[in-house]
């Protein structure tokens, strides 16, 4: 069954910084991927999605951008980080290009920019 | 997207059944009706769906109203690992990509 790993779990950051959020899955290929966002307290916001290598779908105009440079390999940045950037970012993946496919998370990566 | 509506709160006990429900009255023909849960700090997990019929699977109960503007997440006997915000979600038929719209959801208090 696919597995997805996101790195780093938890990260603080200065403003102005630049951020990198690493996710890669296995035990499937050719995943459609996605990044969500979380804020405290609230539901979760699609970011991007990708649908294969290089191909990246953008929902809402922000300060973030992301990249896939490999079929398993999901990458969500920025150059300089907000604080308004703050909150739970998920990645996911659908095995099933279906209408009906569910959607596999990982654990998360919690990023607070001070 | 179609919007659902879903009470912020519940609570339960444990070892009883709990009638988690949502309205989605401005569904489509095409909308699949997709149910996760999210536990404090973890990503959202998978529960069930459905387009029309009801749905049972070994986690939960999915009731689908005949006019499907309203359906209702069944656990059959609430454990406190159950404890959670559960979320209803419309996924738009016709397409492949798992771009799914999460509201507040409902948070789901389970006491011992």
């Amino acid at each position: 069954s696919q597995t997805i790993h996101q790195w780093p779990a938890t990260l603080v950051q200065p403003v102005g910084s630049p951020l990198s959020l690493e996710c890669t899955v296995e035990g499937t290929s050719n995943p459609n991927l996605y990044w969500y966002r979380q804020a405290a307290g609230r539901g979760l916001q699609l970011l991007f999605y990708s649908v294969g290598i290089g191909q990246i779908s953008s929902e809402v105009p922000q300060n973030l951008s992301a990249s896939r440079p490999q079929d398993r390999q999901f990458i969500l940045s920025s150059k300089k980080l907000l604080l308004s950037d703050s909150g739970f970012y998920l990645c996911a993946c659908s095995m099933i290009p279906t209408p009906t496919g569910e959607l596999f998370f990982g654990e998360g990566s919690r990023l607070t920019v001070l | 997207d179609a919007k659902t509506t879903q009470p912020n709160s519940m609570e339960s006990n444990e070892e009883e059944p709990v009638h988690l429900p949502c309205n989605h009255s401005t569904i489509s023909g095409t909308d699949y009706i997709h149910w996760y849960r999210q536990l404090p700090s973890q990503g959202p997990e998978y529960v069930i769906h459905g387009l029309t019929s009801n749905v049972n699977n070994r986690m939960a109960s999915l009731a689908i109203a005949e006019d499907r503007k309203s359906s209702t997440l069944i656990l059959h006997r609430a454990t406190l690992r159950d404890a959670a915000v559960y979320y209803c979600i419309l996924r738009a038929g016709g397409t492949s990509y798992g771009k799914l719209t999460f509201g507040q959801g409902t948070i789901l208090t389970v006491h011992p």
